[in-house]
């Protein structure tokens, strides 16, 4: 079965406004993590979250962990043009190595 | 200095055909990934090698056969390619706790576009 699953699929904003993207997920995890992803590049790794904490900050990101709910956001505060990029939340299971990526939130933030 | 590089970037080839792809991190990771994203932008990991060792084999077919001479390469080679091999193929490498069997901040390459016509 997938796990980590954005929503919303697609988020189109103005510069200077908020973005929240949700991500679920099914197993237990040892962390979540959130990359970004610019057309026709690799991924880059934004925040880690461990699985006993439930809100971590990075500059105009803030991440929350809901582990009762199997589910996190991200928050990007203050949007840019720059920020326009799918974004990704990943799960590294529990006794495995694995890490499972979603669909990922494809954001538009217009100028 | 580039962390994790691919080569080819770009990849076009017949179907049938035999290609490879080459990945190097020069990080110091002990843990180096393949992952094919499609053309909806979905993520599957492939395999995993941890100091040369496969950890992580997916279900993907037999044609598609990982290389890790040293930890800090891992190649992949696909035999006989097919149209639905069409799709960008990351190269990506962390740093894994054994202790704990997990995995933490990846690093990705910039990704192989292969289309087979």
């Amino acid at each position: 079965s997938q796990q980590g699953e954005e929503d919303p699929q697609a988020l189109s904003i103005q510069e200077g406004e908020n973005a929240t993207m949700n991500c679920s997920y099914k197993t237990s995890i040892n962390n979540l993590q959130w990359y970004r992803q610019n057309s026709g590049r690799g991924l880059v790794h934004l925040i880690l979250i461990r699985s006993n904490e439930r809100e971590k900050h990075s500059g105009r990101l803030r991440v929350t962990l809901d582990t009762s709910k199997k589910s996190s956001s991200l928050l990007i505060t203050a949007s840019r043009a720059a920020d326009t990029a799918s974004y990704f939340c990943a799960t590294s299971e529990t006794g495995g190595f694995k890490t499972i990526f979603g669909a990922g939130t494809r954001l538009f933030v217009k100028a | 200095d580039t962390a994790v590089s691919q080569t080819p970037k770009y990849l076009v080839t017949q179907m049938g055909n035999d290609k490879s792809i080459k990945c190097e991190q020069n990080l110091g990771h002990d843990t180096m990934y393949w992952y094919k994203q499609d053309s909806k932008k979905f993520l599957k990991i492939m395999f995993s090698y941890n100091n040369k060792e496969l950890i992580i084999n997916e279900t993907v077919p037999n044609r598609f056969s990982p290389k890790s001479p040293d930890k800090a390469h891992l190649n992949l080679h696909i035999n006989s390619l097919e149209l639905g091999d069409s799709a960008v193929y990351f190269c990506a490498s962390s740093q894994s706790r054994m202790r704990t069997r997990s995995t933490d901040t990846q690093y990705f390459g910039p990704g192989t576009r292969l289309t087979v016509l």
